[in-house]
């Protein structure tokens, strides 16, 4: 069980493109989903919390109108990197949790994004 | 400071090998701690979940907590060349469960065969 999937597992674009990533609970109902950002060699940064049907919450220095996180459903989270740098490649990994209070975060495995 | 130290490594043992990982912290709120698995270019693997003080083993694994100490660990008995990975710990407070987890800095370890 909590088995989370993510799509694509690795994408290359254009500079000034803008690339779509999800993020789906497959035997589980996430109320909440967390977006992460990983550079070679270093621990995950949280860039961002959603939870279902409301607006994402973004950590400081995170800009929310360059990664667009949509939580539509109870089983799937998107986060769009709307014009593409350089600078934005790295690998994204999500999580999600259940309700549940003493739940803990189940990881996605993760989405390569290189930006030419 | 950062509030949880993890030494990166590597840690290099032979198969076999009873290994040892170690995190500290300085919040004496955490209350939740993980361990996480990561294998290179893949999302983290959640090993084991523990609750305040104690320990609670699963197959080849062995997870501690220490909160005296503010310090947890993660024994792995005979090693394989399969856990070679980077181990991640994370904790969280007694509000927030598995929400806003703080991690380590990853150890990575290398089982030789």
């Amino acid at each position: 069980g909590a088995v989370v999937s993510q799509h694509p597992s690795w994408v290359i674009c254009k500079s000034g493109t803008s690339v779509k990533i999800e993020c789906r609970s497959l035997d589980f109902q996430a109320t909440t989903m967390f977006w992460y950002r990983q550079f070679p060699k270093q621990s995950l940064m949280l860039m961002a919390t959603s939870n279902e049907g409301s607006k994402a919450t973004y950590e400081q220095g995170v800009e929310k109108d360059k990664f667009l996180i949509n939580h539509a459903s109870l089983t799937l989270s998107t986060l769009t990197v709307t014009s593409a740098h350089p600078e934005d490649s790295s690998f994204y990994i999500c999580s999600a949790m259940s309700g549940a209070y003493t739940d803990t975060q189940y990881f996605g495995p993760g989405t390569r994004l290189t930006v030419l | 400071q950062k509030e949880v130290e993890q030494d990166p490594g590597p840690l290099s043992v032979p198969e076999g090998a009873i290994v040892s990982l170690n995190c500290t912290y300085s919040n004496s709120a955490f209350q939740y701690f993980m361990w996480y698995r990561q294998y290179s270019r893949k999302g983290p693997e959640l090993l084991m979940y523990t609750y305040s003080s104690g320990n609670k083993e699963d197959g080849r694994f062995t997870a501690q907590v220490d909160k005296s100490s503010k310090y947890i660990s993660l024994f792995i008995r005979d090693s394989q060349p399969s856990d070679s990975a980077t181990y991640l710990c994370a904790m969280s407070d007694y509000n927030n469960a598995g929400n806003m987890l703080t991690f380590g800095g990853g150890t990575r370890l290398m089982v030789k065969p």
